[in-house]
């Protein structure tokens, strides 16, 4: 695709469900990076893929929240028993290789959890 | 520890006027800093890319400066239009994997 896509657009979910968020890298992009936004706040880092492995997933906040990219191009990140506090927009950006090359970003995925 | 500060955090101007945003860091030690523009409910869009290297960016209406030494960056908008209305986010790379961003600015050009 042209652009990195994020599915679904909006995500709204009970207190203590399991969740999946979708990104589509651009073609070709072998790094992978989700990040968190918060209101009024800049994106947040959670981890980041080289390839299929994740090189560093030290900002992921608790062991409910895992992400794959079992083929190196399509990432999935996974909130277990979700709570209030996880609401926020997920975004999610790639680029070339990694290190100092350009991110681009998809739309983000705004989940709320009621 | 990095951190990145992002003044005004809401600014609000005429149509037609320059300006300048400002971003600020506390540790020199960045392989590149990039300015991003975020619209309301979307994601982020590129404008800059500055490595560490260079001084300066341009494209159209916009110019982004970097001074690694006293830990600044600078986006100027030339001619500011309605459109120019989004909040301007930037960036910084200080090597490993992650990427750092300020709260940004929230801009809004009044017709």
């Amino acid at each position: 695709g042209a652009g990195v896509s994020q599915t679904p657009s909006n995500k709204v979910t009970e207190k203590g469900k399991y969740v999946e968020l979708r990104c589509d890298p651009i073609s070709g992009h072998t790094a992978l990076y989700w990040y968190r936004q918060s209101l009024g706040q800049g994106p947040e880092f959670l981890i980041y893929f080289q390839g299929t492995g994740a090189a560093d997933d030290s900002g992921l906040p608790n062991d409910r929240f895992f992400a794959v990219r079992p083929e190196g191009s399509v990432s999935t990140l996974k909130i277990q028993r979700t709570e209030r506090g996880d609401s926020a927009v997920y975004l999610c950006a790639s680029s070339l290789s990694g290190g100092a090359n350009e991110q681009f970003f998809g739309p983000g995925t705004r989940l709320t959890v009621l | 520890k990095q951190e990145v500060t992002q003044i005004p955090a809401a600014l609000s101007v005429p149509e037609g006027e320059n300006l300048v945003l400002n971003c600020s860091f506390t540790d020199s030690a960045i392989y590149n800093l990039q300015w991003f523009r975020q619209d309301p409910g979307k994601g982020l869009t590129s404008l800059l890319l500055i490595q560490s290297s260079q001084r300066e960016q341009t494209s159209g209406r916009l110019n982004a400066s970097l001074d690694k030494s006293s830990g600044r960056s600078t986006l100027y908008i030339a001619a500011s239009q309605p459109g120019d209305s989004a909040t301007y986010l930037c960036a910084l790379y200080t090597g490993g994997f992650k990427t750092i961003f300020g709260a940004g600015t929230r801009l809004f050009v009044k017709a």
